[in-house]
């Protein structure tokens, strides 16, 4: 199944309460990435990370949140600071440089 | 940063003919640049790559081509099927200061009709 396991696959959340979405990959890979898909706007990048203890943010990071203390996991937490949470959430890796990103299978977030 | 503009955002196809996505991107130090197939509800999957140091690059019905003066890149599908029905995503991908960034254009739906 690819190896790279988000969970879960549906998520309900109430405006104003934090949420984190699980990103699990036992692929040996050293990046991990972040994506929101709304549609028509393609894959915009939230945050990604290179190493363990390091991350760079996206094009979309305001309301977001991440860590990367185990090189096999990179989970996203999304805030209430985020005014529009409600989306298709894809995380990715890869082994590096110039080299294919594999995707799990997507979180579905819906705010209620 | 880096920005990919991809055209078009919706193609329809007759079953057998060609098809033809065009991206660009803004940053040329980029230098990987990966396409993926959505179908859908399913997760992206990578149908063919190229880098920096490669013009064109061909799989089955499938090819690549990379122009880095103009700083675009296409995907051709030749004799197109109806399973090739999805939304094409094309990438680019740079390395900075030992981090690297893979940006996405917006999609591209491709129809092919039977």
């Amino acid at each position: 199944d690819g190896g790279i396991t988000q969970s879960p696959k549906y998520l309900f959340r109430k405006e104003g309460q934090n949420v984190t979405l699980s990103c699990e990959q036992n692929l040996n890979h050293d990046a991990m990435y972040w994506y929101r898909q709304d549609p028509g706007q393609g894959l915009r990048l939230i945050y990604y990370s290179q190493i363990v203890n390091d991350f760079q943010k996206g094009d979309i990071a305001e309301g977001y949140s991440v860590s990367r203390e185990k090189k096999e996991s990179f989970p996203l937490t999304v805030t209430s600071a985020q005014k529009n949470p409600t989306a298709f959430y894809l995380c990715a890796s890869s082994i590096g440089k110039s080299t294919e990103a594999f995707f799990g299978q997507g979180t579905r977030l819906t705010v209620v | 940063g880096e920005n990919v503009e991809q055209h078009p955002s919706t193609l329809s196809v007759q079953e057998g003919d060609s098809a033809v996505i065009k991206c660009t991107y803004s940053d040329s130090a980029s230098n990987y640049f990966p396409w993926y197939k959505q179908e859908l509800g399913k997760r992206p999957q990578l149908i063919i790559d190229i880098r920096s140091n490669v013009g064109e690059k061909k799989d089955q019905r499938i090819a690549v081509t990379l122009n880095k003066t103009a700083k675009h890149f296409s995907l051709h599908i030749t004799e197109t099927q109806p399973e090739d029905s999805a939304v094409y995503f094309c990438a680019a991908k740079k390395t900075q200061g030992g981090s690297e960034k893979l940006v996405f254009g917006k999609g591209t739906k491709l129809t092919v009709n039977p």
